[in-house]
């Protein structure tokens, strides 16, 4: 499996509401990270995780809250956002160690919120 | 912070004709993505480099340490190329530093 899987693919929220985003990949990775990116604008870094601890934290506002619960497994909650936190976020995969290893990026999950 | 600067900005072409984006960055690099995001869609990597060159297909991506430059070549260019081309590099942290992006190249080919 060469695939990082992202889920939903599309998602509708209210500012209220609680969801989560997941990402899943099998490839061994160890490094797991979130990105979001808005329309016409490259990605920005939000959190890394690497060994399944947070090695990074790109000041995201406390409404963004990962958790990794396995090397497998990356989940972004998502509470009270707001109508300019609608974006693409997009999941990727890597090797954690200092060398050249590749990137695995999943399919994004498109979020708008109301 | 390493600077990451793609030049052109935006490029449409004729089916056909042979395309060139460039990149430079500041700061020394572990290694170098190419990547590929259509409309509204994920992103794909075509290519990860650390020294010379490499070919898939109809695409060629080189990269010149020394002088911190790397270019993404398309032959034969094919209005399924129409994408979004985006550099990225990763700093000697390796994987668990995240990538800096350039800003992307939007390339439309025109049949």
């Amino acid at each position: 499996d060469t695939e990082v899987t992202q889920t939903p693919k599309h998602l509708v929220m209210g500012m209220t509401n609680k969801k989560s985003l997941k990402c899943e990949q099998h490839m061994g990775h160890r490094a797991m990270y979130w990105y979001k990116q808005k329309a016409k604008k490259p990605p920005e870094l939000m959190f890394v995780y690497s060994y399944e601890k947070l090695s990074i934290n790109e000041s995201v506002p406390s409404r963004f809250s990962p958790e990794c619960p396995n090397s497998s497994l990356l989940n972004l909650h998502l509470h009270a956002l707001q109508p300019e936190d609608s974006a693409l976020y997009l999941c990727a995969s890597s090797q954690a160690g200092p060398g050249n290893y590749g990137y695995t990026f999943g399919s994004g999950t498109r979020l708008t919120v109301v | 912070k390493n600077e990451v600067e793609q030049s052109p900005q935006n490029l449409t072409a004729q089916e056909g004709e042979f395309i060139t984006i460039n990149c430079s960055y500041s700061v020394g690099i572990s290694a170098l993505h190419w990547l590929q995001q259509h409309p509204g869609g994920g992103i794909v990597s075509l290519f990860m480099l650390s020294s010379g060159k490499k070919k898939h297909g109809r695409l060629i991506a080189t990269i010149n340490i020394q002088e911190k430059h790397s270019s993404l070549h398309i032959t034969a260019s094919h209005p399924r190329d129409s994408a979004v081309y985006i550099c990225a590099v990763i700093g000697w942290g390796g994987g668990a530093d995240g990538l800096t992006f350039g800003k992307g190249t939007h390339l439309i080919i025109q049949p």
